[in-house]
Formats: structure tokens, sequence, C-alpha cells
């Protein structure tokens, strides 16, 4: 059973960078997946980050692209995010999920982890 | 990119009633490899969304068979047979065929 897991920063100042790490366990990173970063500000819909595979080959959305960073480390088993000049309208639920191979998106999601955006 | 437009945003249901949930995208979700990267998730209230159906009508593991997904195109369907408590909460629908990978606003169900 894949397990995800993110953790960083619950609080971060304006014009700060965010930085999240998922923990993945109960599979390899290095396997034929794709590992994204999906946000979700409180009382909101679901947004699409980034996402990442084990080579390092990246995809991001264009409406954050030029703020955000993923970042794979196969070594820990884990993937990570970075979003630069963060503003209160990055305030929001941080998940982690998975793509199988084959266009199967986001069959495993980490427990999501809120990070505030403040002063 | 992509929109993904949902309706009812509300669903007040009675249990044991079936219920439906409708999603359309701004353009068409069939790929050019022949697939249709539709996908449906539920998100209960503190919880991580969890994937119910995936190109267009695959069910996923463990999921009962009272939830069905159809459609094509544009235009797609959830279906709840007989609504359960376990039921309620936010439905979303999101495409994976075009970049960047979009997201209904979400259909919230509840219990009248």
């Amino acid at each position: 059973q894949v397990q995800l897991q993110e953790s960083g920063p619950g609080l971060v100042k304006p014009s700060e960078t965010l930085s999240l790490t998922c923990a993945v366990s109960g599979g390899s990173i290095s396997s034929s997946n794709w590992w994204s970063w999906i946000r979700q500000p409180p009382g909101r819909g679901l947004e699409w980050i980034a996402e990442i595979d084990h080579s390092g080959y990246t995809k991001y959305n264009p409406s954050l692209k030029s703020r955000v960073t993923i970042s794979v480390d196969k070594s820990n088993n884990q993937f990570s995010l970075k979003l630069s000049s963060v503003t209160a309208a990055d305030t929001a639920v941080y998940y982690c999920a998975r793509t199988l191979s084959g266009g199967r998106f986001f069959d495993y999601w980490g427990q999501g982890t809120l990070v505030t955006v403040s002063s | 990119d992509v929109v993904m437009t949902q309706s009812p945003l509300s669903l007040p249901v009675t249990l044991g009633q079936p219920a439906s949930i409708s999603c359309r995208s701004s353009q068409s979700l069939v790929h050019s490899d022949g697939n249709t990267y539709l996908n449906w998730f539920h998100q209960r209230p503190g919880q991580s969304p969890r994937r119910l159906i995936y190109k267009v009508s695959d069910r996923d593991s463990g999921v009962p068979d009272r939830f069905s997904g159809s459609g094509s195109g544009t235009d797609f369907t959830l279906k709840i047979s007989r609504v359960e408590a376990e039921d309620v909460g936010v439905y979303y629908c999101m495409q994976g065929t075009h970049w960047p990978l979009t997201f209904g606003g979400g259909t919230k169900v509840e219990i009248k």
C-alpha cells in the first residue's frame, strides 16, 4: 500500500519561499509513475500545481510556473515543492499525489498540510 | 486551460434515492491516444480527495458499484444509484487530457 506524507512549515511570511516535501512509502519513487502537488485554498476547490517523474521530467501549471520548482530525491524516496514570493493567496492545504502510467491520475493522496501565509 | 463546469453546485438528496452530477468541459477530452481522461473524486470534510472513477467509467478498487460514470467528448455524468450516508461530501471532476490538469468547481452532496 503506497502512502504519501507531506511535511513542511505551516506558516510562511509574505514574499518568502514555501517549501514542502512528500515522503513516499510502500513503493519506489523511481517506478514508472508521476508525482504531483495539488492545493486547495480553505473552503475552495482543487488546483493542480506541478508534477515530476523519477527522471526529473517536469510539468507545471502555467499560472504558477514562474514561482514553482518541483524536484525529486530518489535516495530518500521523496519529492519536493518550492513556491517563491508567496502571498496570502497561496494559503491552502497542499497535497501530494501519485499518477500511474497510462493516465491514471491521483490514485493515492497524502493527508495534506495547511500552509498559511501571514506575517 | 480547459474549464470544467459542474452542476449542480449543491445537491440535497434523500437516503436511498439516486443522485446525478454533471461535468462539462470547454474542449473535447478525447486524447490523441484515443482515451478520455475524465476522473471523479470524492472529498469528505477534513479528508483528502479519493478517486472514484478514472477514464470516464472505470471504477476504482473498493468503490461501491452504486457509483457509475458515463459520458463522452465534453459531457460527463457521475451517478449514485442509491445514496448512502457515507456519500456526503464534495465531488470533483478532473480532466487529464490537456495541460494544465484542471478540476471542476465541485458539487456538494448533502442528505435532506
